[in-house]
């Protein structure tokens, strides 16, 4: 069965460094998405993603974040200059059309964790 | 603004009894709501959804959930827990223009006791 899959499953960096987080969506999928979960809170909307171009993002999704479709396959996310506040659960999501009525298939997460 | 509030943040019920994990939302448009459930490393997995059509959805796994908008709740059941069912579970809603965002609860944990 297609399944989205994330690396890696857990990044520490330090403070003030650069990070990219990678998902493989499902082949036939258009639409991509970001989600991250603080430890302990809920997990909250970033982006999405269609077209080659950001669809909607959410407050979070400041200026240290981007998101790139590099090739056919991968899907990013770059935190330019990561901060304490930035660990944690990075989710990606895929859907084969947009909307809430098209189910989001969801990675296993990359864990990041700031130091 | 759309939320969701799940009720109790780890629950435990024995093997066989039944499953009741609580989730209540706000909502400014009449929504779209949704269970996700994550089993220990692995991604969330859509459990059910509801789009407006019957109020009674039924899920995979035994899962079912009404939506009741005179208590704007969609609590999630299973008449019967089995040990495979301890996992955290996400109630969620669309975003209010049902675009793409979904808006998440913070999540139940649901642990099985034999």
């Amino acid at each position: 069965e297609p399944e989205v899959t994330q690396t890696p499953s857990h990044q520490v960096t330090q403070m003030g460094q650069e990070v990219i987080l990678r998902c493989v969506p499902i082949s036939n999928h258009l639409y991509f998405y970001w989600y991250r979960q603080i430890l302990g809170q809920k997990v909250e909307f970033l982006v999405s993603f269609y077209n080659n171009e950001i669809s909607e993002k959410s407050e979070i999704f400041d200026d240290q974040f981007s998101v790139e479709r590099p090739d056919g396959s991968n899907f990013t996310l770059k935190i330019r200059s990561t901060k304490l506040e930035d660990s944690a659960m990075y989710f990606c999501a895929s859907s084969e059309q947009g909307g809430p009525y098209n189910e989001q298939f969801f990675g296993p997460g990359t864990r990041l964790t700031v130091l | 603004a759309q939320s969701v509030t799940q009720l109790g943040s780890h629950v435990s019920v024995s093997e066989g009894a039944l499953v009741l994990l609580r989730c209540n939302y706000s909502s400014s448009v009449p929504p779209y709501l949704f269970w996700y459930v994550q089993y220990p490393n692995q991604g969330l997995q859509l459990l059910l959804k509801y789009t407006s059509a019957a109020t009674l959805v039924k899920g995979i796994n035994g899962f079912e959930a009404e939506f009741k908008k005179s208590e704007t709740s969609f609590h999630l059941t299973k008449p019967s827990a089995h040990m495979s069912d301890a996992a955290e579970y996400f109630c969620a809603v669309s975003g209010e223009n049902r675009d793409d965002k979904i808006i998440f609860g913070k999540g139940t944990r649901l642990h099985i006791l034999p």
